[in-house]
């Protein structure tokens, strides 16, 4: 089975931008969650998403959007990108919504400027 | 007062030796997970527990549901263990996981 890749694995953006991150889940996994890690801190959930549905969310503004697809992977969007925004966003896949081990990606990277 | 607060926030151990870290939570929890961070990000779930203990090779996890704390140990500690360890609980009212700000542990020979 593979595991969870994201991508891409380092990106630079400036002030007001938009960005896409992806993430493909682990084989048999519906859903998946997205984290923001900020440098030294712990990651703060965004959202989740279970069979093509957001399933919970955190304390992100609307400008945090998200897809699910038919396949689980998903996408993450960011619209008018902040110097805040800069970290490391995670996506985790499990089998379904309660409380399951989560699979993470490696992450991506986000350096706006 | 964050919901998860883990101690130490950093830990220094000589190889061989036992390491505990600590957890505690304020939120009514159906599972706390235990992971470990890498430099680079990489993030692999140690653990999910809802009662008791588990063991894992060198690591054994415990969680006391109604004191809300819970603790890793790693023992015969080696360097490859150097890393950040997470706490991670999953509150049953919502869909997410509440992260602890982690602990690094750097093993030295």
């Amino acid at each position: 089975e593979t595991g969870v890749t994201q991508s891409p694995t380092h990106l630079i953006k400036t002030r007001g931008q938009q960005v896409t991150l992806r993430c493909s889940s682990q084989s048999g996994h519906n859903t998946v969650s997205w984290y923001q890690q900020a440098l030294g801190q712990g990651p703060q959930f965004i959202f989740q998403y279970y069979r093509e549905e957001e399933n919970g969310r955190g304390n992100f503004p609307p400008r945090f959007s998200g897809l699910q697809f038919p396949n689980y992977s998903s996408e993450l969007n960011v619209n008018a990108l902040e110097l805040d925004d800069s970290a490391l966003y995670l996506c985790a896949s499990s089998l379904g919504q309660a409380g399951e081990t989560q699979y993470f990606g490696p992450g991506t990277r986000l350096l706006v400027l | 007062k964050n919901e998860v607060e883990q101690s130490p926030q950093n830990l220094t151990a000589q190889e061989g030796e036992f390491i505990t870290i600590n957890c505690s939570y304020s939120v009514g929890i159906s599972a706390l997970h235990w992971l470990q961070q890498h430099p680079g990000g990489g993030i692999v779930s140690l653990f999910m527990l809802s009662s008791g203990k588990k063991k894992h090779g060198r690591l054994i996890a415990t969680i006391n549901i109604q004191e809300k704390h819970s603790s890793l140990h790693i023992t015969a500690s080696h360097p490859r263990d150097s890393a950040v360890y997470i706490c991670a609980v999953y509150g049953g009212a919502t869909n997410k996981l509440i992260f602890g700000t982690g602990t690094l542990l750097a093993v030295q020979p």
